[in-house]
């Protein structure tokens, strides 16, 4: 079975400092990537998405991850967090023309103003 | 704009009962999901519908079942709850073009 993760459970940041969450997933072939954020008290929304073309994809509010192919990896980065990202993020992964998702098991990013 | 809504936001329920939640989407989506979230285990599937009438196991069915009569509604079901299905519960629908999930708001389920 396919896993995602997610080895940053809890980050605690200053504002304008830089951010970099990891995600690796297992599954070897093509791969759909994502990654969601759900801020407090709020249903989780899509940040970015990555199918195919350019590895490095920018997503909203400042918000870009890597895929890097060789290193089943698609980290998340923001050069410079504001409070306002405090939020839970996940990364999730699936496979073209399949059903399932999987997602890893979260990072609360906590930005301290 | 896709609308998932859920139809409790919170529900409190005693041991035993049989437990009804609802997910309705207004996108025509064919694909529909329920998960639950607990705190360091991520989203895990419960059940998907890949269309009307159609279901498919997830990684976690044990004491759900599901229903999907119609295309915008998917129900989750609990036969007979128990302590260690208190939980939040996501719904989600997947558009089949952009493979995009839409998460509804949730509901925050307590068994007693």
């Amino acid at each position: 079975a396919q896993s995602v993760s997610q080895h940053n459970h809890h980050v605690i940041l200053s504002e304008a400092a830089s951010l970099e969450l990891g995600c690796n997933y297992s599954y070897g072939g093509t791969v759909n990537l994502f990654w969601y954020v759900q801020y407090p008290g709020q249903h989780l929304q899509l940040l970015l998405k990555y199918f195919s073309g350019d590895p490095l994809v920018k997503g909203i509010k400042g918000f870009e991850a890597e895929f890097i192919k060789s290193k089943f990896s698609f980290n998340l980065r923001k050069p410079s967090v504001q409070w306002s990202d405090t939020a839970e993020y996940f990364c999730a992964v699936t496979r073209p023309n399949f059903n399932k998702f999987y997602f890893g098991s979260g990072t609360k990013l906590n930005v301290k103003p | 704009d896709v609308k998932v809504t859920q139809s409790s936001r919170y529900l409190v329920k005693r041991t035993g009962e049989k437990v009804f939640l609802e997910c309705v989407q207004d996108m025509d989506h064919e694909n529909m999901f329920w998960y639950r979230q607990d705190p360091g285990l991520g989203l895990r599937l419960i059940y998907f519908s890949y269309d009307v009438k159609m279901k498919e196991k997830g990684d976690i069915p044990e004491g759900y079942s599901v229903s999907r009569e119609k295309k915008e509604r998917f129900s989750l079901i609990l036969e007979s709850a128990s302590t260690n299905q208190t939980s939040m519960y996501l719904c989600a629908s997947r558009s089949t073009v952009n493979y995009e999930q839409y998460f509804g708001p949730g509901t925050r389920l307590t068994v007693t």
